[in-house]
């Protein structure tokens, strides 16, 4: 069945550092891809989001890069901050009548001050 | 801003009960999803439901259904509860999306956590 990989599980990283988390898809119907934060206790987020028509998109200082070739997309935080420490999810989305989506593991990054 | 609401923050159930997880949003959205968060195990999609009436199975439906009567509200049921479906549960809804080719975020619930002993 469809499939998503995230890795790493863990970053920890230094305050102004930058931080990149990858993931995989398996179904090559998947065509909108999102990232969610999630904060201790509570609900996922979205923080960015691209489209497989999109092969890359920049909201301040986070962007997001996709390669539809490789089934491969990633997310990209600069001048991290401690307030960036939290969960962060992919997931890739297709239409199936509905339109199912599918979550990665999970990356919980630290940022140290 | 949507609003997406769960019945029951916490709940402690028994071994063999039947469970009812509440879902209702408030934004008119189509697709309607049912996830269980695990450590280490991301979220994992239960059930999803893109109309009244319509469901899908996702990854793991084994011991769980669902009902979406109305548009505005999915619910997940667990017919014998067992221990190992002792999770945080989320429900999440989403719109249609750009001509219905490309989803739309999904907006989630605060979860309910269900303890079964």
């Amino acid at each position: 069945g469809e499939n998503v990989e995230q890795h790493p599980s863990t970053l920890s990283v230094q305050e102004g550092d930058s931080a990149v988390i990858k993931c995989t898809y398996s179904d090559s119907a998947s065509n909108y891809f999102p990232w969610y934060k999630q904060e201790l206790g509570k609900r996922p987020q979205l923080i960015i989001d691209i489209r497989s028509n999109v092969g890359e998109k920049k909201d301040q200082r986070i962007a997001v890069t996709l390669n539809k070739t490789a089934k491969h997309f990633s997310l990209h935080i600069t001048e991290t901050q401690p307030e960036d420490s939290a969960v962060y999810f992919c997931a890739a989305s297709r239409y199936t009548g509905g339109f199912k989506t599918i979550f990665g593991a999970g990356t919980r990054l630290f940022v140290k001050a | 801003d949507v609003k997406v609401t769960q019945s029951s923050r916490y709940l402690v159930k028994r071994t063999g009960e039947k469970v009812f997880l509440e879902c209702v949003q408030d934004m008119d959205h189509e697709n309607m999803f049912w996830y269980r968060q695990d450590p280490g195990l991301g979220l994992r999609l239960i059930y999803f439901s893109y109309d009244v009436k319509m469901k899908e199975k996702g990854d793991i439906p084994e011991g769980y259904s669902v009902s979406r009567e109305k548009k505005e509200r999915f619910s997940l049921i667990l017919e014998s509860a067992s221990t190992n479906q002792t999770s945080m549960y989320l429900c999440a809804s989403s719109g249609m999306g750009q001509g219905a080719i490309y989803n739309s975020p999904l907006h989630f619930g605060n979860g309910t956590r269900l303890t079964v002993t």
